[in-house]
């Protein structure tokens, strides 16, 4: 079974600029979140998904979106770039059938440098 | 507020040596527990996870740790370390309530030949 697959896998973007994320879950896995990683503060959580729906946020700004569509893919898009978004962002899948107690599946990140 | 606390940022043993890496946790009821492991330019692989039962929990590549209720830790152990197991550690809490997980700032282990 393929793993979790993120695009693109680097990515260099200038201030101000918006970027988008794809993420795809193993397959038949329903739940997708969102992490940002950075050296200072490791993994901070964006947001979870699972059939199309938010179900948890992390303390981000509003210009951190995403959203997950019916075949379970998802999508983060971060606007008005900041210098301080330069992260890994790392996706992870599960099938979530019970809440906070299924073993996630990561992706390899997508590296966001802004310049 | 949930926490995860790794208390050592790095860690150096020396090939053979034994490992313990700490980790406490903050949290109102008992929460499932995780430790992954995350190597240059990878994602995390999951080592071992706790949810009930057994609070001595083995996972691969010879990792296990221990569920201590009384001191709200989850440390990770190996008896004889690896070169292999050069990587950055992390140690996370999956609240039952929710959707959410959180991690630790992690641990970076580097291993003397």
């Amino acid at each position: 079974k393929a793993g979790v697959t993120q695009t693109p896998r680097y990515l260099i973007k200038t201030r101000g600029q918006q970027v988008t994320l794809s993420c795809s879950p193993i397959s038949g896995h329903r739940s997708v979140s969102w992490y940002q990683q950075t050296p200072g503060q490791g993994l901070q959580f964006l947001f979870e998904y699972f059939s199309e729906t938010q179900r948890n946020k992390g303390n981000f700004p509003g210009r951190f979106s995403g959203r997950q569509f019916s075949n379970s893919r998802s999508e983060m898009n971060v606007s008005t770039l900041e210098l301080g978004d330069s992260a890994l962002y790392l996706c992870a899948s599960s099938l979530a059938s019970s809440g906070g107690g299924e073993t996630q599946y990561f992706g390899p990140g997508t590296r966001l440098l802004v310049l | 507020a949930q926490s995860v606390t790794q208390p050592d940022i790095h860690i150096t043993v020396s090939e053979g040596a034994s490992l313990e890496l700490r980790c406490n946790y903050s949290y109102g009821a008992t929460p499932y527990l995780f430790w992954y492991v995350q190597s240059p330019g990878q994602g995390l692989q999951l080592l071992l996870k706790y949810f009930s039962g057994d609070t001595l929990v083995q996972g691969i590549k010879g990792f296990e740790a221990e569920f201590k209720r009384s001191q709200s830790s989850f440390n990770l152990r190996k008896p004889s370390v690896h070169w292999s197991d050069a990587a950055e550690y992390f140690c996370a809490v999956g609240e039952p309530s929710t959707y959410k997980y959180i991690f630790g700032t992690g641990t970076r282990l580097k291993v003397l030949a």
